[in-house]
């Protein structure tokens, strides 16, 4: 079946714009995991979703990221006045809490240059 | 909160020889330890995982080891090939915390032909 897709796969902007990135999780998981890998970096959580429950935002490193899901399936990752040091590839990861599996895919990622 | 510890950062085999990879994590709460494999431009994939309650787990030429009592978990890799090169990344979670990834920071193996 269709695994995990994101999009854009690349955006430029210039400092100071905002950008969305989008995630499709696989359907059926209600887990949704937001991951940054800056450049020679390892990951780094951002926000969870798990169905209806309210997102653990704790990995957000400032107030001008935001991310919402809707529905249940597509999130999208909000980043206000981008930053350089924003540039990164952001991952998104979906799994199955019904029934319940650790395992989390990833998508491809959309990589993030902030000019 | 959870933090995981990776060594070593590179590692350089020659093609045919074991390539061990170490981590260890902060929170004995943790209870799921994936490993993953990223190449170049690529996503992570998942090469395999190993529960708490688990002390190994082998998937052919790949085993995983966890030692709870000390907080620390191997990955170990047979008879490496060239296509064995990438990106290694450990990870820990908890069922609690809703499973999100605490990752190390990745080793770069190199195997040589």
């Amino acid at each position: 079946g269709a695994g995990v897709s994101q999009s854009p796969s690349n955006k430029v902007t210039e400092k100071g714009k905002d950008v969305e990135l989008r995630c499709d999780p696989i359907s059926g998981h209600t887990a949704l995991y937001w991951y940054r890998q800056s450049l020679g970096q390892g990951l780094e959580f951002l926000i969870y979703f798990q169905g209806n429950s309210a997102p653990d935002k704790s990995g957000l490193p400032s107030d001008r990221f935001s991310a919402e899901r809707t529905g249940g399936s597509v999130s999208t990752l909000t980043i206000q006045r981008t930053q350089q040091e924003d540039s990164a590839v952001y991952l998104c990861a979906s799994s199955s809490t019904e029934p319940l599996t650790y395992e989390q895919y990833f998508g491809p990622g959309t990589r993030l240059t902030v000019t | 909160g959870e933090n995981v510890e990776q060594h070593p950062s590179t590692l350089s085999v020659q093609e045919g020889d074991s390539a061990v990879i170490k981590c260890t994590y902060s929170d004995s709460a943790s209870n799921y330890f994936p490993w993953y494999k990223q190449e170049l431009g690529k996503r992570p994939q998942l090469i395999i995982d190993i529960r708490s309650n688990v002390g190994e787990k082998k998937d052919q030429r790949i085993a995983v080891t966890l030692n709870k009592t000390a907080k620390h978990f191997s990955l170990h890799i047979t008879e490496t090939q060239p296509e064995d090169s990438a990106v290694y990344f450990c990870a820990a979670s908890k069922r609690a915390a809703g499973n999100k990834l605490t990752f190390g920071g990745g080793t770069r193996v190199l195997v040589k032909p």
